[in-house]
């Protein structure tokens, strides 16, 4: 079956470290995968979203970028934290092959830059 | 895209049905709906998708006109632990038009005793 690991599941961050989030996908090959973000509790913004190796879109122009290393991992990566980069950060990826199924969400990381 | 509206929330007690409706004027053709629940600090999880008519699984219905600009996603005799943000979603399914979801706001559901 398939499964999606995030980690990691919190993180404090002081402002202008970097930053590495990864996101694996397990039981699918060539998966669509994603980026979300989530501040104050409500309404995810689309980061970025990658359908193939080394293809990145981005959907806001900001201090965060991605990268798609190898099929089944995708990568949020930051040279410079800000402040109102705090949020909540949400993996998802969606296979071809599943009607009924939609995007499956990894459990997030909550990231807290101080 | 499509662009989604939703009511930003609403309030029902245990064992009422709870009828949440989303307007999707500008839907396409080639168009899935899909509606996704949210726990504080859990990511979304998928609920029910359909494209025309009605599709009913053991959570939820999901009703679409033949019109296509709206959906009402019907959740029978809630409880407690049903209060989450609901999302709805207008978006092409197969991966390869694209498939990129856009969220909006999202309703609100508080279930109370």
């Amino acid at each position: 079956s398939q499964t999606i690991h995030q980690w990691p599941a919190t993180l404090v961050q002081p402002v202008g470290s970097p930053l590495s989030l990864e996101c694996t996908v397990e039981g699918t090959s060539n998966p669509n995968l994603y980026w979300y973000r989530q501040a104050a509790g409500r309404g995810l913004q689309l980061l970025f979203y990658s359908v193939g190796i080394g293809q990145i879109s981005s959907e806001v122009p900001q201090n965060l970028s991605a990268s798609r290393p190898q099929d089944r991992q995708f990568i949020l990566s930051s040279k410079k934290l800000l402040l109102s980069d705090s949020g909540f950060y949400l993996c998802a990826w969606r296979a071809g092959d599943r009607e009924s199924d939609g995007y499956t969400f990894g459990s997030g990381t909550r990231l807290t830059v101080v | 895209l499509a662009k989604t509206t939703q009511p930003i929330s609403m309030d029902s007690y245990e064992g009422q049905e709870v009828n949440i409706t989303c307007s999707h004027n500008n839907i396409a053709t080639n168009d899935y709906i899909t509606w996704y629940q949210q726990f504080p600090s859990q990511g979304p999880r998928f609920i029910i998708q359909g494209y025309k008519t009605k599709v009913t699984n053991e959570v939820a219905s999901l009703f679409i006109p033949a019109d296509r600009k709206s959906s009402t996603l019907s959740l029978p005799r809630v409880s407690l632990s049903d209060t989450a943000v609901y999302y709805c979603l207008v978006g092409p399914y197969f991966y390869n038009q694209g498939g990129k979801l856009i969220f909006g706001q999202g309703t609100e559901l508080s279930v109370k005793p």
